[in-house]
């Protein structure tokens, strides 16, 4: 069964750092592009990052670039997305998506379960 | 920034055909995607490639895309089938969402 687990989520203040992690499982990872997407508390869907299964290919959403760095190891099949100068408006539910492919330019048809991000003093 | 333009909600009676639309300029020459989330689950892939099915996605889920709308239709509505609904698409290398649908099953 394809699966995506994140973890490393957790309460941090203003202008801190945190890293979130993805273990994947059950697919050829080192096939696949990957994919961090956040929904803030009630609101919708919000791309973050994608890396390409060699990581060829890395985009940022204008709002979290120079802050966040996603990254890739294809012998732990993990996704990584590190997170730096965080703010309050980065508060949300993150979650890790596998590509339709190896560059990053389909859907994500695996999602994880989520891991919660909260940035508060 | 490229937009993606989705109604807040739309309602339908079970049983019925509900249509939800997704606006963007030159749509048609992009490949759209669709998803559902129920509330407090994680999203799913209902359609890729305007109109593909993965595996396990029921029959009544389908897509189409052309001009400047994309459009999810949903055949024979259940009451499982309330949830919110996006659109998605690449431009210039970002991926952008619709800003999501709430589908009342009424």
């Amino acid at each position: 069964e394809e699966q995506l687990v994140e973890s490393g989520g957790g309460l941090v203040k203003p202008g801190g750092s945190l890293r979130v992690s993805c273990a994947a499982s059950g697919f050829n990872f080192i096939s696949y592009s990957m994919n961090w997407v956040r929904q803030a508390p009630g609101k919708g869907l919000e791309w973050v990052a994608s890396i390409s299964s060699e990581r060829t290919f890395i985009y940022y959403a204008d709002s979290v670039k120079g802050r966040f760095t996603i990254s890739r190891d294809n012998v732990k099949n993990s996704v990584y997305l590190q997170m730096d100068s965080l703010r309050a408006e980065d508060t949300a539910i993150f979650y890790c998506a596998k590509g339709d492919g190896s560059a990053p330019i389909g859907g994500f048809d695996i999602w994880g379960q989520g891991t919660m991000v909260i940035v508060s003093s | 920034s490229y937009d993606l333009t989705q109604p807040p909600s739309v309602s339908v009676s079970p049983g019925q055909t509900a249509s939800i639309t997704c606006s963007g300029d030159q749509l048609g020459n992009k490949y759209v995607s669709w998803y559902q989330q129920r509330p407090g689950q994680s999203p799913i892939l209902l359609i890729y490639q305007d109109k593909k099915r993965p595996s396990g996605i029921p029959e009544r889920f389908s897509g189409s895309n052309s001009g400047n709308s994309a459009t999810l239709t949903i055949s024979g509505t259940q009451a499982m089938d309330e949830a919110a609904y996006y659109c998605q698409a690449w431009d210039s290398s970002t991926a952008v969402f619709g800003g999501g649908t709430k589908l009342t099953v009424l």
